[in-house]
């Protein structure tokens, strides 16, 4: 079936650098794509979600590259701080019509930073 | 503007006996999505309830299934329970006719089957 998968199961960075997770999905087909923050105990919490029709979204502090050629979406932190620290996913959308289809999630990357 | 809300926040059970978890979704949406997530793994997709009705649904058994209420909140049922069952189960609502939003997480259930 597809699947979304991580390049890198953990990253550990130093307080104030960049942090960049990457992910690579399957399905060429998927037409939008969500990045969430989950800490421990807690449920996932969206950060940024990009579509099919842009290469590249901007946040506060964050940044999703999408490179539809290569299948692979990264999610870029800027200033790393130690709130960061959680397990990061990506999230895959095949829109079925009406509401977002079902979301269908990697495995995750683990950010730890170091103060 | 409350968010997504889940109760309980734990729960144990042993092996064969039922379990119903309940969710309400973030004021102002009326699509509810239920995922599964085991320790150290992504979420997986159970089904998707809207107006009432199951509208998707993922590679999930029978004993898995759901119900949506006129207010929007919903509950999700598992008979029969299994070890494997053991999972963190959540909850995340979104509107339907919006498919620019994405899905906010409600804080899950912890559920361990004994």
């Amino acid at each position: 079936g597809e699947s979304v998968g991580l390049h890198l199961p953990t990253l550990s960075v130093q307080e104030g650098d960049n942090s960049i997770i990457n992910c690579a999905y399957s399905n060429s087909a998927s037409d939008y794509f969500i990045w969430y923050k989950q800490e421990s105990g807690k449920g996932p919490q969206f950060i940024i979600d990009i579509r099919s029709n842009m290469d590249k979204r901007q946040g506060q502090r964050v940044t999703v590259l999408l490179n539809k050629t290569v299948k692979h979406l990264s999610l870029q932190i800027a200033a790393t701080q130690p709130g960061d620290s959680a397990v990061y996913f990506c999230a895959e959308n095949l829109h079925k019509g009406g509401s977002q289809g079902n979301l269908i999630f990697g495995k995750g990357t683990k950010l730890s930073v170091k103060p | 503007d409350a968010g997504v809300t889940q109760s309980p926040t734990h729960l144990i059970k042993t092996r064969g006996q039922q379990v119903t978890l309940r969710c309400s979704p973030k004021s102002g949406h009326d699509t509810v999505s239920w995922y599964q997530q085991a320790l150290g793994q992504g979420p997986q997709f159970i089904f998707q309830y809207y107006e009432e009705e199951e509208r998707q649904r993922g590679n999930f058994p029978d004993r898995f299934s759901g119900h949506q209420f006129p207010n929007y909140s919903s509950e999700l049922n598992v008979n029969a329970l299994l070890l494997g069952d053991s999972a963190l189960y959540l909850c995340a609502s979104n509107r339907w006719d919006r498919d620019t939003d994405t899905q906010y997480f409600g804080p899950g259930t912890r559920l361990t089957v004994l």
